[in-house]
């Protein structure tokens, strides 16, 4: 079975520093599909990456960057320069090839980036 | 577009009432998701649709649940009787195929009281 684990419950930050969340995961699947969605205080989930088991490339969009290590079964995120509009809850989720689109999602890590 | 659209934003209701929730997907998807999320249990999947049809309700709590999608465009989701522990947020998201990332409504806070 499918099971994404966030060690992290809570992380807190002071503005400008970096932070990394990490998130591993576990499948029988070969083929499987990792993301990463962010739950401001608003409440909505919303998206902010896919990738593929097949495509191990690290990924870089402004402040953020994943790292994605088949070896070690994590697909870390990091926030580099935190600002204060980076507080929110950040999941990690899987979804196997064979389940369709059912996402199995992390318990979420609450980032606090602190003035 | 105008994005998974959910209403209402807030229900409160007594126990024993009947609650339906709605959602409108983004249009052009054929993956509709019913997710429920917890401080206890986080976010977990309670059934999914593709092309109107459901695929997997295997994490419907009970038969007090229940889920439909008439047409591509709108999903219901009824309890029937309510009960606290029904108390959640309840989250709609569609994605366009399969192994695609979904992308998720604003939700609906339900208080049962």
């Amino acid at each position: 079975a499918q099971k994404v684990t966030q060690a992290q419950t809570e992380i807190s930050v002071v503005e400008k520093e970096d932070v990394t969340l990490d998130c591993v995961y576990e499948t029988r699947d070969t083929t499987y599909y990792l993301f990463w969605y962010k739950q401001p205080p608003s409440g909505e989930l919303v998206f902010l990456i896919r990738r593929n088991s097949f495509d191990e490339q690290n990924e870089i969009s402004g402040r953020y960057s994943w790292n994605f290590q088949k070896s070690t079964s994590s697909f870390n995120f990091t926030i580099t320069a935190s600002q204060v509009v980076d507080s929110a809850v950040y999941f990690c989720a899987l979804s196997e090839r064979n389940a369709g689109n059912m996402l199995t999602f992390g318990g979420g890590t609450r980032l606090m980036v602190k003035p | 577009d105008a994005g998974v659209i959910q209403s209402p934003r807030h229900e409160v209701t007594e126990m024993g009432q009947e609650v339906t929730l709605r959602c409108k997907p983004i249009s052009g998807h054929n993956s509709l998701f019913w997710y429920r999320q917890t401080m206890m249990r986080g976010l977990e999947l309670l059934i999914y649709f593709n092309n109107n049809v459901p695929i997997d309700d295997s994490g419907m709590p009970e038969d007090r649940f229940s889920a439909k999608m008439p047409n591509a465009s709108f999903s219901t989701l009824k309890i029937q009787p309510s009960e606290p522990r029904d108390s959640a947020v309840y989250f709609c998201a569609s994605s366009l195929v399969l192994n695609t990332e979904a992308f998720f409504g604003q939700g609906t806070r339900l208080t049962v009281v």
